[in-house]
């Protein structure tokens, strides 16, 4: 079975610092880790992802994520926050060995970014 | 513009009542989801589907029924909508690959009384 965990509800950064959302997952096989943010009243939509490689990813709006086999965990990260940041953001794996193609979600952790 | 488009964005039912939230994708993705989304809970799965003609359940599929009749319609259905039903509903779909993303619908904000 395929899990993620979101362990912060919410995490508060003043803008301009650097922001850090963190996720910890678990596969049986390999994992394929996803970012989604969701803005107020909106669907969720694709940040970045990791699949294979190098484990800093970079994606949209200058997020990136760093992958940890050893730690089981794909942190989100942006050197610095801007306020127009501040949404929900939610971690998703799919795992690979397993061939299950349905992504599972975490609960997700709403940032806020204070001017 | 290529996605998902989901109807109605909103609806307040009736207890009792019967109810069909639309999902239409233009993108010939093979598979489709329905998630509901609820405050300290994330998205949950109600039923997938993987390709035209089958369905499956999710980890919360009680009281919801879906068809795939086509690759792009994937309806919704509540046979009769209880108060617990309340929630914001996501269909999305994607590709089967695994290392492929998720796309959303804008959502269905449900409300039952």
């Amino acid at each position: 079975a395929q899990s993620v965990a979101q362990p912060e509800d919410q995490v508060n950064v003043a803008e301009g610092n650097p922001l850090t959302v963190k996720c910890t997952y678990s596969v049986s096989g390999n994992p394929y880790l996803f970012w989604y943010v969701q803005y107020p009243n909106r669907g969720l939509q694709f940040l970045l992802k990791y699949i294979t490689g190098d484990n800093l990813v970079k994606g949209s709006y200058g997020f990136e994520a760093e992958f940890n086999k050893s730690q089981t965990s794909f942190h989100l990260k942006k050197p610095s926050a801007l306020v127009s940041d501040s949404a929900l953001y939610f971690c998703a794996v799919r795992d690979g060995a397993g061939g299950s193609y349905i992504p599972t979600f975490g609960r997700g952790t709403s940032l806020i970014v204070h001017p | 513009i290529a996605g998902i488009t989901q109807a109605p964005t909103s609806q307040i039912l009736a207890a009792g009542r019967r109810m069909t939230l639309r999902c239409t994708q233009d993108m010939r993705h093979n598979a489709m989801y329905w998630y509901r989304q609820d405050l300290g809970l994330g998205l949950r799965l109600i039923h997938y589907s993987n390709t035209a003609g089958t369905t499956g359940k999710g980890e919360v599929p009680d009281g919801y029924s879906v068809s795939r009749a086509n690759t792009d319609d994937f309806p919704l259905t509540l046979a009769s909508a209880v108060p617990s039903q309340t929630s914001v509903y996501f269909c999305a779909s994607s590709t089967t690959g695994v290392g492929t993303e998720a796309f959303f619908g804008q959502g269905t904000r449900l409300t039952v009384v």
